[in-house]
């Protein structure tokens, strides 16, 4: 069965360091998303992403985060100088243009210390 | 943010029994509904999706909706060990972001 895969699959990172998180969603997918968790709360939306722009994003998704679709296949999430509440799981999705099914991944765990 | 709202206080059951979960939503603009499985440090896999008010049966799975009362409710009937997981609802009025409740945590006692 077609899955997402995301990797790293676990990240530890200094404060104020670039993380760089990829994801590999279904191949005849065209929607893409970034989720997060963060320990005990709920599953947070951060950005939606079709026809290579940001469609949606949500108020967590500040100048800090940026989304990129750098070749056909990968679609990664980036943040510039992390802080220590951005310690929390992220998870990649992708919806397929005709349905309504979203997708996750298995997610990346980022710990910032 | 409190558009889905679901009491997130673990739930034991022996098995066999039926585990019955519920969330409120307050947007009326939500058309899917959803409830998804997640394992511990997993990502949410959908387990039901639900479009409107109704019921929908899969297996062991039953989902209902209830628009007027802004209600969603999963049923998962003659539960197994297996079925120990965390459980969300999830709701949207499109098709991109998705509002997701808290989670309930099933535990299912052989």
């Amino acid at each position: 069965e077609p899955e997402v895969t995301q990797t790293p699959s676990h990240q530890v990172t200094q404060m104020g360091q670039e993380v760089i998180l990829r994801c590999v969603p279904i191949s005849n997918h065209l929607y893409f998303y970034w989720y997060r968790q963060i320990l005990g709360q709920k599953v947070e939306f951060l950005v939606s992403f079709y026809n290579n722009e940001i469609s949606e994003k949500s108020e967590i998704f500040d100048d800090q985060f940026s989304v990129e679709r750098p070749d056909g296949s990968n679609f990664t999430l980036k943040i510039r100088s992390t802080k220590l509440e951005d310690s929390a799981m992220y998870f990649c999705a992708s919806r397929a243009e005709s349905g309504n099914t979203i997708y996750f991944g298995e997610g990346s765990w980022l710990t910032v210390v | 943010q409190k558009e889905v709202e679901q009491d997130p206080g673990p739930l034991s059951v022996p098995e066999g029994a039926i585990v019955s979960l519920n969330c409120t939503y307050s947007n009326s603009a939500f058309q899917y509904f959803m409830w998804y499985r997640q394992y511990s440090r997993k990502g949410p896999e959908l387990l039901m999706y639900t479009y409107s008010s109704g019921n929908k049966e899969d297996g062991r799975f039953t989902a209902q909706v209830d628009k007027s009362s802004k209600y969603i409710s999963l049923f998962i009937r003659d539960s197994q060990p297996s079925d120990s997981a965390t459980y969300l609802c999830a709701s949207s009025y499109g098709n991109n972001r998705l509002a997701f409740g808290k989670g309930n945590q099933v535990v299912v006692i052989p």
